[in-house]
């Protein structure tokens, strides 16, 4: 079975400051992984993925992230925060011993406050 | 494209009534997902489709609990009866290249 986990469920940076959100996955076969961005009463919206090529993997919105597997992390990073980055990130991952990747497996998020 | 299109944005019903929960998916996007969103369960998926067929429907919490897609363009998640447990807010995805694409949400409060 596959699982995700976000450390900290609260972040808080200065405006300018790097970024960093916490991600490990657990998975028994050879995952994608996903950074989805939640705003305020609207759906998620999709960041970045992973699925197998570069390691390091660049988004929208100046977001990147890098897959380590001996870690088996793939933390989210943007060198310097936006007001507008306040939103809440959820990051997750997919996988299926059966070849399929149907099904993502999300964390509990974090929410990432933005302060002058 | 328009997006993933949910109706409606807000429904507030009392315990015991019936609640159709509506989705338009992408078009062209062969895959449909349900999902449910709570404090505190977090976001969990409930059902997904393939060509309008149900592949795997064991996130759905409880007999109360249906979803239909009579066809590619529209689903119905229908809760009967209703309790205060199922206000959460619920969103339909669709899935195309990979990645999937959601609407904004119904919010749904049972009272």
């Amino acid at each position: 079975a596959q699982s995700v986990t976000q450390l900290g469920s609260h972040v808080s940076v200065s405006e300018g400051a790097l970024v960093l959100l916490r991600c490990n996955y657990s998975s028994s076969v050879p995952p994608y992984l996903f950074w989805y961005v939640q705003y305020p009463n609207q759906g998620l919206q999709l960041l970045l993925k992973y699925t197998s090529a570069a390691t390091l993997v660049k988004g929208i919105n100046g977001f990147e992230a890098e897959f380590k597997k001996s870690e088996t992390s793939f933390h989210l990073t943007k060198p310097s925060a936006h007001m507008s980055d306040a939103a809440e990130y959820f990051c997750a991952v997919s996988a299926s011993v059966s070849g399929g990747y149907n099904k993502l497996i999300f964390g509990a998020g974090t929410r990432l406050a933005v302060h002058p | 494209d328009a997006g993933v299109i949910q109706s409606p944005r807000h429904e507030v019903t009392e315990m015991g009534q019936e609640v159709t929960l509506r989705c338009k998916p992408i078009s062209g996007h062969d895959y449909l997902f349900w999902y449910r969103q709570t404090m505190m369960r977090g976001l969990e998926l409930l059902i997904y489709f393939n060509n309008n067929v149900p592949i795997d429907d064991s996130g759905m919490p409880e007999d109360r609990f249906s979803a239909k897609m009579p066809n590619a363009s529209f689903s119905t998640l229908k809760i009967q009866p209703s309790e205060p447990r199922d206000s959460a807010v619920y969103f339909c995805a669709s899935r195309a290249g990979g990645i999937q694409y959601f609407g904004a949400g119904t919010r749904l409060s049972v009272l």
